[in-house]
């Protein structure tokens, strides 16, 4: 199993511009996340989903979006990239309720300039 | 609301020494508490976790924590540490079956040779 899988690694965008950050896990978990992490911060919740079709926001949804058409994937869309966006993404995904342990994705780096 | 502290920005320790890394939270009901580590460069990785039972946890890579419900706490140790731990660590919160996670803003360990 690759576990949970994230591309780019690595991105740079100019404001305004748009752009999706893939998640993709292969452990049949039913519910994915998203979270930014900012410099001496811990991680914030951005969106979620328990299954395909169904997602919610998080903490700090705005500037976002996402989709989950499949179990497999959880993109996350930025529309109008601002410097504010400027963090690292991680997605996690966790097997369903009864299952409390989260397994994270390598991460992506976004700067916004 | 529930919360995570994690006091200690920095720590240094030498190698062979043993190591503490202090973790209070505030949540209303039966918490359920984990310790992640995220090496540079890399997504967050599971240690260890507390449901309910014996207090005493063990985790991977030769670490312990306990919770302590009088003092609101779930201090992560280990007796004695290897170079490769060098490391960020995360203390985070979250319910049972529920969606959030809390996280501390992390203590980021640098161990000397």
């Amino acid at each position: 199993n690759a576990g949970v899988t994230q591309t780019p690694k690595f991105r740079i965008l100019k404001i305004g511009q748009s752009m999706t950050l893939q998640c993709t896990q292969d452990m049949n978990h039913n519910y994915m996340y998203w979270y930014r992490q900012d410099p001496g911060m811990g991680l914030k919740l951005i969106y979620y989903s328990v299954g395909a079709g169904i997602t919610d926001k998080g903490e700090v949804p705005n500037g976002y979006n996402v989709s989950r058409s499949t179990t497999e994937d959880f993109p996350l869309r930025l529309e109008l990239a601002a410097p504010s966006q400027t963090s690292v993404y991680f997605c996690a995904s966790r097997l369903d309720r009864g299952q409390d342990t989260q397994y994270f994705g390598p991460g992506t780096r976004l700067t916004v300039l | 609301a529930q919360s995570v502290t994690q006091p200690d920005i920095h720590i240094t320790v030498s190698e062979g020494a043993s190591l503490e890394l202090r973790c209070n939270y505030s949540y209303g009901a039966t918490p359920y508490l984990f310790w992640y580590v995220q090496s540079p460069g890399q997504g967050l990785q599971l240690l260890l976790k507390y449901f309910s039972g014996d207090t005493l946890v063990q985790g991977i890579k030769g670490f312990e924590a306990e919770f302590k419900r009088s003092q609101s706490s779930f201090n992560l140790r280990k007796p004695s540490v290897h170079w490769s731990d060098a490391a960020e660590y995360f203390c985070a919160v979250g319910s049972k079956g529920g969606n959030k996670l809390t996280f501390g803003t992390g203590t980021q360990l640098k161990v000397e040779l």
